[in-house]
């Protein structure tokens, strides 16, 4: 069981909108900034926000973050086929630990 | 570009110690950040397992501390991981990544990782 809970799965058509939520606790998420991981098949993870909303240079604004109390968001506007992967969320534990969340696989209808 | 590559044995026996190196190209690890290590088990999600920096400071995830040596050699810029008493609950694909803390000084954000390497442990 990951420390951070995310939906297993979403979906939504090209051109659409879709949110990935991420909860966790006042032990992380509630007390830390968190990033936000893409995931493509066969492939290492790579990073698209950091601090909760910023982008890293070359991700497109179509990707943003947001974070209230214990939970955050991933929103993915414009969807893309090539938008198809895995997103992992990411914060620090008072466990003195990275923890992530379990992944969510996006699919666009 | 930063660039990151596992290598290691692909097979290790259960009890026995995984061992790995990371190869890092196009950045100095002596000029700083820090370099760590994250698995992710077949079909599940990513496990942070520990960190190092230039100066030799390790991280470790409290759930593995027991286990686990990272250490770096700076002549060959590279990083290693040792695992021991590996069970088949070690199997997994290990990445290599650079990192460096967010402006809050806790949360590490991983930029660059590597392609991934997966370990099976089976006898």
């Amino acid at each position: 069981q990951s420390v951070l809970t995310q939906p297993p799965s979403v979906s939504a058509a090209p051109g659409q909108k879709v949110t990935i939520s991420c909860s966790g606790s006042s032990s992380n998420i509630g007390n830390n900034y968190v990033s936000w991981y893409q995931q493509l098949p066969g492939t290492a993870p790579k990073l698209l926000i950091y601090e909760n909303n910023k982008r890293p240079s070359g991700i497109p604004d179509r990707f943003s973050g947001s974070k209230s109390g214990t939970s955050a968001t991933l929103g993915i506007t414009g969807l893309q086929t090539g938008d198809e992967a895995d997103y992992y969320c990411g914060t620090w534990d008072s466990s003195l630990s990275t923890v992530f969340g379990g992944g969510t696989k996006l699919t666009v209808l | 570009q930063v660039q990151l590559q596992e290598s290691g044995p692909g097979l290790v026996k259960p009890s026995e110690t995984l061992s790995l190196t990371c190869a890092v190209s196009g950045y100095s690890i002596s000029s700083g950040y820090y370099w760590g290590w994250i698995r992710q088990p077949p079909g599940k999600g990513l496990e942070w397992i520990g960190s190092i920096y230039h100066s030799g400071s390790t991280y470790y995830n409290p759930s593995l501390k027991s286990r686990v040596t990272i250490s770096v050699d700076t002549s060959k810029n590279q990083f290693s991981l040792k695992l021991s008493s590996v069970t088949a609950a070690d199997t997994a694909v290990y990445y290599c990544a650079r990192h460096y803390y967010d402006s809050s000084g806790y949360c590490p954000v991983f930029d660059y990782w590597g392609q991934g390497t997966l370990v099976t442990v089976s006898s």
